[in-house]
């Protein structure tokens, strides 16, 4: 089946501009992640979705990230007045949720964004 | 404070010898998975073996097994018979109890397989 699919695979924008990211999930998978990884480092958390649960925010690494998940589904992540900084590639996953289960992550390929 | 240490950035391996990478953690938690993930130059990210924190024994998913010492918190990853596709930074994560399945990232080990 499909996997984890994310758009667009690449963005260059301008400093201060918003832009979107967006995140479809494996059918059938009630949890979605966000994650960020800044050139030869590791993954960093950003944000968590699960079923009809407040989403996880704590990663969030400033109010001007945001992100939502429609009908439980696809999700969009946000980030306004974009800085040099937040130049990283975006990777978002999705797992099942289950009583003794790996829950293991399926991730995507990632958004490559480039602020200049 | 980190969670998830790796103190290896970069490893050599000999194709077809076994190799060790590293992965130590902290947790107060008493129920946490531990996961190690493969990511190739091409930048997926591809799950390899999972050891939750009762499990009595070790995980192996065929030439990955884990080497789980909870008194110690370390939870190595071993490859046996190391091919040139292992080439690849490895990551080991860990994801706590308390109902949040968020992971925790370790710095990763580049590790290079010669021929």
């Amino acid at each position: 089946g499909a996997g984890v699919s994310q758009s667009p695979s690449n963005k260059v924008t301008e400093k201060g501009k918003d832009v979107e990211l967006r995140c479809d999930p494996i059918s059938g998978h009630t949890a979605l992640y966000w994650y960020r990884q800044s050139l030869g480092q590791g993954l960093e958390f950003l944000i968590y979705f699960q079923g009809n649960s407040a989403p996880d925010k704590s990663g969030l690494p400033s109010d001007r990230f945001s992100a939502e998940r429609t009908g439980g589904s696809v999700s969009t992540l946000t980030i306004q007045r974009t800085q040099q900084e937040d130049s990283a590639v975006y990777l978002c996953a999705s797992s099942l949720v289950t009583a003794g289960g790996y829950n293991e992550q399926f991730f995507g390929p990632g958004t490559r964004l480039t602020v200049l | 404070a980190q969670k998830i240490t790796q103190t290896q950035p970069g490893m050599f391996v000999q194709e077809k010898e076994a190799v060790t990478l590293d992965c130590t953690y902290d947790t107060s938690d008493p129920s946490y998975g531990l996961f190690w993930y493969k990511q190739p130059s091409s930048g997926e990210m591809i799950f390899l073996i999972y050891q939750g924190s009762y499990d009595q024994q070790n995980a192996t998913e065929g030439r990955y097994s884990l080497n789980f010492q909870k008194a110690r918190k370390s939870a190595n990853l071993v490859i046996s018979a190391s091919q040139l596709g292992d080439s690849a930074m490895y990551f080991c994560a860990m994801r706590e109890g308390g109902g949040s399945y968020k992971l925790i990232f370790g710095s990763g080990t580049r590790l290079l397989v010669r021929p």
